[in-house]
């Protein structure tokens, strides 16, 4: 089964540049269909998707964050990343990173599995 | 972007009650609307997806219901592990988005 597993720094001061890996196991990120995204949610609010890559190395970003996200990809690992640029104590949260799971016919997409989350605190 | 908007943002039920949530999206999304449950401290878990299909696993007192811009979670005879948040989220559009939750507490 995949599962997955976010790691990285668990405080960053304001300014500073965030990289998160999500380590990837039970399928190849390479695979023909394989999505990850990644997720965020605040202390006590919604989720908020930021970004996605696609086996054939197609990226997506949230509208609002495009200019301070970068998605890519270590096959050689099977590591998906994400970087964002100049850090706010606003983007303190959960982030999650999960598998854009593709229903049989291939139309319908959700999330599932998530890894478990890991706390960024962004503070000075 | 799609927004997406839940009602209510909390209710309070009863073991046994019928409880129903409200998703709206702000342009027509045909049936591409997931439902998820999150629990304090945990991931969300994904509970029906393409607007009414039931996640392999997950019991069959949650049904969805809906199509367009107008959605529906019900959960038939609550149970005690039903308490939790819930979220709608989209995927008929990149980026994808996440209602704003609905908390069901005990009552």
């Amino acid at each position: 089964q995949v599962t997955l597993k976010e790691s990285g720094p668990a405080l960053v001061k304001p300014t500073q540049t965030l990289r998160l890996t999500c380590s990837v196991s039970g399928l190849s990120i390479s695979t023909t269909g394989m999505r990850v995204s990644w997720i965020r949610q605040p202390p006590g609010e919604a989720p908020e998707w930021l970004a996605r890559i696609d086996w054939e190395d197609d990226k997506f970003y949230s509208t609002s964050l495009q200019t301070r996200l970068t998605i890519s990809k270590d096959t050689s690992k099977n590591q998906v990343v994400l970087t964002m640029t100049n850090m706010d104590p606003a983007d303190t949260a959960t982030y999650y990173c999960a598998r854009d799971q593709p229903a049989s016919s291939g139309s319908y997409f959700w999330f599932d599995p998530w890894g478990p989350g890991m706390l960024v605190t962004v503070s000075s | 972007d799609i927004q997406m908007t839940q009602s209510p943002s909390s209710l309070s039920a009863s073991v046994g009650d019928s409880v129903s949530i409200t998703c709206r999206a702000s342009q027509s999304i045909a049936t591409y609307l997931n439902w998820y449950q999150q629990k304090p401290g945990k991931a969300p878990k994904v509970l029906i997806y393409a607007a009414s299909t039931l996640q392999s696993g997950v019991p069959s007192r949650f049904s969805g219901s809906g199509s367009g811009t107008h959605f529906t979670l019900t959960i038939s005879s609550l149970q005690p592990e039903d308490f939790a948040t819930y979220y709608c989220q989209q995927s008929d559009a990149t980026p994808r988005t996440f209602g704003q939750g609905t908390k069901v507490e005990v009552k």
